[in-house]
């Protein structure tokens, strides 16, 4: 079954540092992921997707993302953290019956 | 373009009560999507529809929960009777092609059982 693994339950970085999320996934196929961030009392929005091709996908907001096959990761950067990007993300995968597995999620925190 | 639009936002009842949500999807987008997001997890699929079709409904826990679409637009989630452990938020999302996993959130609705 598909599954996505998000090591990091919180991470802190000041603002203007750089940021790495990470996410590793299991799925027998090639692998459609997506990259969600949620602020409290909001929704999911879709910071960026990778179906195939260039394995460095960039996203809205200033993050990308790469797909590394060989270790089933798919993790999410940012050069430059703004106070604004605290928030909880979340890591999905599409998985058969085009519903999404999702991880667990990972807060982000900014300190000025 | 309106996104995904949820009422209520917010919700507090007392265990055994029925509770209702409601969804309205993007327009023109004929897969909706209901999610269940427990706290400190990511959502779970509770139940697919294609147009009016409810095409997954697998992990939909039937002895207390239902749903409906009705003319394949908008989507109505009932729980009766509430247990304290169905607190949680319920997401709706929606997307734009048949067979797409690509999907748009609503902010959910937030139920708190008590």
């Amino acid at each position: 079954a598909q599954s996505v693994t998000q090591p990091d339950i919180h991470i802190t970085v000041s603002e203007g540092a750089s940021l790495e999320l990470r996410c590793n996934y299991s799925y027998g196929a090639t692998p459609y992921l997506f990259w969600y961030v949620q602020s409290p009392g909001q929704g999911l929005q879709l910071l960026l997707k990778y179906f195939s091709g260039d394995t460095l996908v960039q996203g809205i907001k200033g993050f990308e993302a790469e797909f590394k096959r060989s270790q089933s990761s798919f993790n999410l950067r940012k050069p430059s953290v703004h106070w604004s990007d605290a928030a909880e993300y979340f890591c999905a995968v599409g998985a058969e019956g085009n519903k999404l597995v999702f991880g667990a999620g990972t807060i982000l925190r900014v300190k000025s | 373009e309106a996104g995904v639009v949820q009422s209520p936002r917010y919700k507090i009842i007392e265990k055994k009560q029925p509770v209702a949500f409601w969804c309205n999807p993007i327009s023109g987008h004929n897969t909706l999507y209901w999610y269940r997001q427990n706290l400190g997890q990511g959502p779970e699929l509770l139940i697919r529809y294609e147009n009016e079709e409810a095409v997954d409904d697998s992990q939909l826990p039937k002895d207390r929960f239902s749903a409906e679409r009705l003319k394949g637009v908008d989507s109505t989630l009932k729980i009766q009777p509430a247990e304290l452990g169905d607190s949680a938020v319920y997401l709706c999302a929606s997307s734009p092609l048949a067979g797409s996993v690509e999907q748009y959130f609503g902010p959910g609705t937030r139920l708190t059982v008590t």
